[in-house]
């Protein structure tokens, strides 16, 4: 199984703060990752798709990079809605695998 | 749009078998990988397994002695067994839709979830 790990897991951040979110996988995934964002008590949404390829209607101010084991979710300038736990999620291999969690929340 | 909607018991004893159903609405159910994920309270995202539109399956080699997932394509539904459960299976269960990769298991990731469904174990 390829195991994802995302740092940090909770980080505080303050709107218009610029926010990077990094996900590792314990082999290469390639190009074959999504990042997620859920609210409580709602499923997740998908954001970005093959690393760096943003979902129709997400905002621009959410970009992806990376490939390989090395991943990056940046959130330009955080917006009040951007508050959330966000997940990142290799789909090259089974089993699909998600990393932990990170949890931005205000500071 | 399409729509998924799971359903099923909130509550089922612990050695029982689990059942649930997700009902595609608004889109076709061909052409799509279907899988059922699950996120205990408090906890991160749990990959079940997938089922194909044609019914093949792949299941993570966790739950793959207890779950099996069928596809009722007349009805539009999904549906998701897991025996023997235990208090460990209380979770959020949701469905998802996926577009199948060359190259990759999936193509886009899972672009459309269900609100999900809550099962506790408990007798």
């Amino acid at each position: 199984d390829i195991q994802m790990t995302q740092s940090p897991s909770t980080l505080s951040a303050s709107v218009g703060d610029r926010v990077i979110i990094t996900c590792r996988a314990s082999q290469s995934c390639s190009y074959w990752l999504a990042w997620y964002q859920q609210k409580p008590g709602k499923a997740p949404n998908l954001l970005i798709y093959k690393a760096s390829n943003l979902e129709s209607g997400v905002p621009s101010r959410f970009s992806g990079s990376g490939s390989g084991t090395e991943f990056t979710l940046t959130i330009s300038s955080l917006q009040p809605d951007d508050f959330a736990t966000y997940y990142c999620q290799q789909y090259y291999s089974y089993p699909l695998t998600f990393g932990g969690g990170t949890k931005v929340e205000i500071k | 749009q399409v729509h998924l909607q799971e359903s099923g018991p909130g509550l089922v004893k612990p050695s029982e078998t689990l059942s649930l159903t997700c009902t595609v609405s608004g889109g076709s159910i061909s052409n799509y990988h279907w899988s059922w994920i699950r996120q205990p309270a408090g906890k991160g995202l749990e990959w079940i397994g997938r089922i194909s539109a044609t019914g093949g399956t792949t299941y993570n080699p966790s739950f793959e002695s207890r779950v099996t997932m069928s596809l009722d394509t007349s009805n539009h539904q999904l549906s998701l067994k897991l025996s023997s459960v235990t208090a460990a299976d209380s979770a959020v269960y949701y469905c998802s839709r996926g577009v199948p990769g060359t190259g990759a298991a999936f193509y886009y990731g899972m672009d459309v979830w269900g609100q999900g469904t809550t099962v506790v174990v408990s007798s």
